[in-house]
């Protein structure tokens, strides 16, 4: 149980353009989806809460402009880089939160490896 | 608001020996505690969580965590390390309502023939 799927795996683009990518959480349903940006050798950055039919809530420093985040479903958050450029490759990672306050676990997907030329 | 520690950046251990990774917490209350698993280019597995209760938690995989409340620390053990085992290890730390976790830098590890 408890799974998480991110799609696509792994995506490339070209400078200006925008890029989707999916979380869907497959056997459970998240009040609560979070997106991670990280960087190589280095850890997990939280970019956003996402929230099922509210606005996300984003970390400081980065723009909500820049990273759309909708949280159409309990099963399904999107994050759409738009007009992307080289500095936005990366590799970001959704997870799905389940539980209730006192004993909530995250689960992550596999992540998209996205390379901007 | 929280923070973790992972003093260790990377660890060589040869497989079959025994492997312990530090983890230290910083938060005023009790946290709900996590270490996960990265292969390369994947996402996260949850190895084990601490929440209440036994401190010595078990895992996937044969791993165990300890949970100190007096040094702060969250330490992974595994007793026989396997080659499959090499990875990086995050320890995480909740708290609050708002269901954030904070990571460490991560430990990376290897294992050797």
């Amino acid at each position: 149980g408890a799974v998480v799927s991110q799609h696509p795996s792994r995506v490339i683009c070209k400078s200006g353009t925008s890029v989707k990518i999916e979380c869907r959480s497959l056997d459970f349903q998240a009040t609560t989806m979070f997106w991670y940006r990280q960087f190589p050798k280095q850890s997990l950055m939280l970019m956003a809460t996402s929230n099922e039919g509210s606005k996300a809530t984003y970390e400081q420093g980065v723009e909500k402009d820049k990273f759309l985040i909708n949280h159409a479903s309990l099963t399904l958050s999107t994050l759409t880089v738009t007009s992307a450029h080289p500095e936005d490759s990366s590799f970001y990672i959704c997870s799905a939160s389940v539980g209730g306050a006192s004993k909530n676990i995250q689960y992550f997907g596999a992540g998209t490896r996205l390379s901007v030329l | 608001a929280q923070s973790v520690t992972q003093p260790d950046i990377h660890i060589t251990v040869s497989e079959g020996a025994s492997l312990e990774l530090r983890c230290n917490y910083s938060y005023g209350a009790t946290p709900y505690l996590f270490w996960y698993v990265q292969s390369p280019g994947q996402g996260l597995q949850l190895l084990l969580k601490y929440f209440s209760g036994d401190t010595l938690v078990q895992g996937i995989k044969g791993f165990e965590a300890e949970f100190k409340r007096s040094q702060s620390s969250f330490n992974l053990r595994k007793p026989s390390v396997h080659w499959s085992d090499a990875a990086e290890y995050f320890c995480a730390v909740g708290a609050g309502d708002d269901y954030k976790l904070s990571f460490g830098a991560g430990t990376t590890v290897t294992v050797r023939a």
